[in-house]
């Protein structure tokens, strides 16, 4: 069975940062293509950031490019999301996703709440 | 960037009834067009990759048609459990939602 827990959310002031975390569980994890979305408190699904199955390529929404890096361990089946510089509009439920052919998002976690907040 | 734009943006209907989404996008898209019903306090769960092919589990009255710019999601026949938020998606891009309230 396909898993993904994400971990590392929490409160954070403006201009902090946060590492999110997400340990994946039930698949060849290095196949993959993987993914993090978010949705802030009753708003829409928003995607963030996509990391190739090797971590040799990574891709941004304009919005976090250059504040947040997405990377990934293969050894230890994890997909992590750093963030920095972050924002009150930062915040929002992020989820870790696995992706299928031709950015599809097959597989979700249940998400992590992060709260920018002075 | 493409948009996608979904219609209508909330819908009321009733169990047994036979709705349709709609997703427009700005411009012709050809890669894969996809849906997910997100059910409230839940992740979102893929419903059509593809824009026509059901996702494994899926119950058969869930369908998706459409190509080029123009797209649709059928329930051939509500359930309580379908009454949910619906997201069309086209690589980094979501629609806005639909609520499909009762």
């Amino acid at each position: 069975e396909v898993q993904l827990v994400e971990s590392g959310g929490g409160l954070v002031q403006p201009g902090g940062s946060l590492r999110l975390s997400c340990a994946a569980s039930g698949f060849t994890f290095s196949n993959y293509w993987m993914s993090w979305v978010r949705q802030a408190p009753g708003k829409g699904l928003e995607w963030v950031a996509q990391i190739q199955h090797d971590g040799s390529a990574q891709y941004y929404v304009d919005s976090v490019r250059g504040r947040f890096t997405i990377s990934r361990d293969n050894a230890k089946n994890s997909l992590y999301l750093q963030m920095n510089s972050l924002r009150a509009e930062d915040t929002a439920v992020y989820y870790c996703a696995r992706e299928g052919s031709g950015t599809v998002f097959v597989y979700w976690g249940q998400g992590t709440l992060v709260t920018v907040s002075s | 960037d493409i948009q996608m734009t979904q219609s209508p943006s909330s819908l009321s209907a009733s169990v047994g009834d036979r709705v349709t989404i709609t997703c427009r996008a700005s411009q012709r898209i050809t890669s894969s067009l996809n849906w997910y019903q997100q059910r409230p306090g839940k992740a979102p769960r893929l419903l059509i990759y593809a824009a026509s092919t059901l996702q494994s589990g899926v119950p058969s009255r869930f369908s998706g048609s459409g190509s080029g710019t123009d797209f649709t999601l059928t329930i051939s026949s509500l359930q309580p459990e379908d009454f949910a938020t619906y997201y069309c998606q086209q690589r980094g891009t979501f629609g806005q939602g639909t609520d499909l309230e009762i």
